[in-house]
């Protein structure tokens, strides 16, 4: 069972809009969740890492959101371009000394249509 | 991509042949990773590496074989033996911290799209 969790598994919208990808995790114990996002046929890129104590975190345009209480974060794109375009893959990672073992969601897949 | 790279970008193997995937890293990291990609699931840890001369199975490890001879580079062997090789391999690095509750960021390749005939 995947202990990972996001939706929608895909999304379309109008250049210009904003969206919000959702992930869910029931992960234990928590050190930080990541999103990623991937290219189709390329490998993923690292957009935010959030630690259990941070509950928001923006780079550029993309800005992410953690509740560790409810284990729910979220990914809030603004002004989406169509580069924008690709899965958005939701990371939680458990701590492991010195290592780390992520368990990774399956994806949002998004398309950004002129 | 950043400083990992992996080779060949498209790989295609008949049945009963063993395959090896190439991945280098010039990031200086001591830590490298192999994941598997299939549509519709997460990606899935097969091996992994902490430091040269020493690894660890993942999650997936049956059929596949790796090594670790140089801080660089961290081949993959899919062997005859993976019964399902088809899939998008990809490997990563990152540091290690050495501290407990700690992360490391782990940077990825461009991926191996491997198909079998």
């Amino acid at each position: 069972k995947n202990q990972v969790e996001q939706s929608p598994q895909s999304l379309i919208i109008l250049e210009g809009k904003n969206c919000t990808l959702q992930c869910n995790y029931t992960v234990s114990p928590f050190s930080n969740l990541r999103w990623y996002k991937q290219d189709t046929g390329r490998g993923p890129v690292s957009l935010t890492i959030m630690t259990f104590s941070e509950n928001t975190k923006s780079n550029g345009r993309y800005t992410a959101t953690l509740d560790a209480d409810t284990k729910q974060s979220s990914l809030h794109i603004t002004a989406s371009q169509l580069s924008d375009s690709a899965s958005y893959i939701c990371v939680v990672s458990v701590p492991n000394f010195g290592n780390e073992k992520l368990t990774f969601g399956t994806g949002t897949r998004l398309t950004i249509i002129p | 991509d950043g400083g990992i790279t992996q080779s060949p970008k498209y790989l295609f193997r008949k049945e009963g042949q063993n395959v090896t995937l190439s991945c280098e890293q010039n990031l200086n990291h001591d830590a490298m990773y192999w994941y598997r990609q299939d549509p519709g699931q997460g990606l899935r840890l097969i091996y992994y590496s902490q430091i040269v001369n020493d690894f660890q199975k993942g999650d997936i490890a049956e059929g596949y074989s790796v090594s670790r001879e140089k801080k660089e580079s961290f081949p993959l062997t899919v062997t005859s033996a993976q019964k399902n090789p088809t899939a998008f391999y990809l490997c990563a690095s990152s540091s290690l911290s050495g501290r407990a509750w700690s992360y490391n960021e782990q940077f990825f390749g461009p991926g191996t799209r491997l198909t079998v005939l």
